[in-house]
């Protein structure tokens, strides 16, 4: 088991372009959770899918938006790139809402000039 | 609102000396803690919580409602402990935080010989 994967592991985009970010949960784990660590900073919650639908979210604007998929892999979009969007971005994966399962990507880091 | 404190970005100890990574919080209630790690070029990955309160690799850490602390303690470091840690805080209950973990903003533990 490959765990939780990410592509790209590295993206450069422009201020005001859109990005896709993918993720393949761990075998067996039914729920995604996505979280932007910028430099220095903890991880901070984005949202979590589970059953393709967007069960919570954090403090980020609607410029982010998920997707989750019938084989439980998972998109992070985002709009309209800022500057302050340069972070890495996060998926973890769960059976369930159980945070104590929570299994961490290694994550994509996205650079935004 | 929830929040984590971690006051120390860098923690220096020497091999076989006590550490203490500190860890406070904000949250009206009772909140699940959780002590996360990241050793170099590894992925983020849970360490202990305060709901099992087992010791895992030789740390502990007491969940002090009163001063609403969550520190971890380790009698006696080892080299292979350097690594980030970061104190998470989840509300309780099986539907209240899903997988949204608040984040502290780590602190780099360094053993040295």
């Amino acid at each position: 088991d490959a765990g939780v994967t990410q592509s790209p592991t590295h993206l450069i985009k422009t201020r005001g372009q859109q990005v896709t970010l993918r993720c393949s949960p761990k075998s067996g784990h039914d729920t995604v959770s996505w979280y932007q660590q910028a430099l220095g900073q903890g991880p901070q919650f984005i949202f979590q899918y589970y059953e393709e639908e967007e069960r919570q979210r954090g403090n980020f604007p609607d410029r982010f938006s998920g997707h989750q998929f019938p084989n439980y892999s998972s998109e992070l979009n985002v709009n309209a790139l800022l500057l302050g969007d340069s972070a890495l971005y996060l998926c973890a994966s769960s059976p369930g809402s159980k945070p104590e399962k929570l299994f961490f990507g290694s994550g994509t880091q996205l650079s935004v000039l | 609102a929830q929040r984590v404190t971690q006051p120390e970005k860098l923690l220096s100890v020497f091999k076989g000396a006590p550490v203490e990574l500190k860890c406070n919080y904000s949250y009206s209630g009772s909140p699940e803690l959780f002590w996360y790690v990241q050793y170099s070029r590894q992925r983020l990955q849970l360490l202990l919580r305060h709901i099992s309160r087992e010791s895992i690799k030789g740390f502990t850490a007491d969940l002090n409602k009163g001063e609403t602390s969550f520190h971890l303690k380790k009698p006696f470091a080892q080299e292979e402990d350097s690594a980030m840690y970061y104190c998470a805080l989840r509300r309780p209950g099986l539907t209240g935080g899903g997988n949204k973990l608040t984040f502290g903003t780590g602190t780099q533990l360094k053993v040295e010989l």
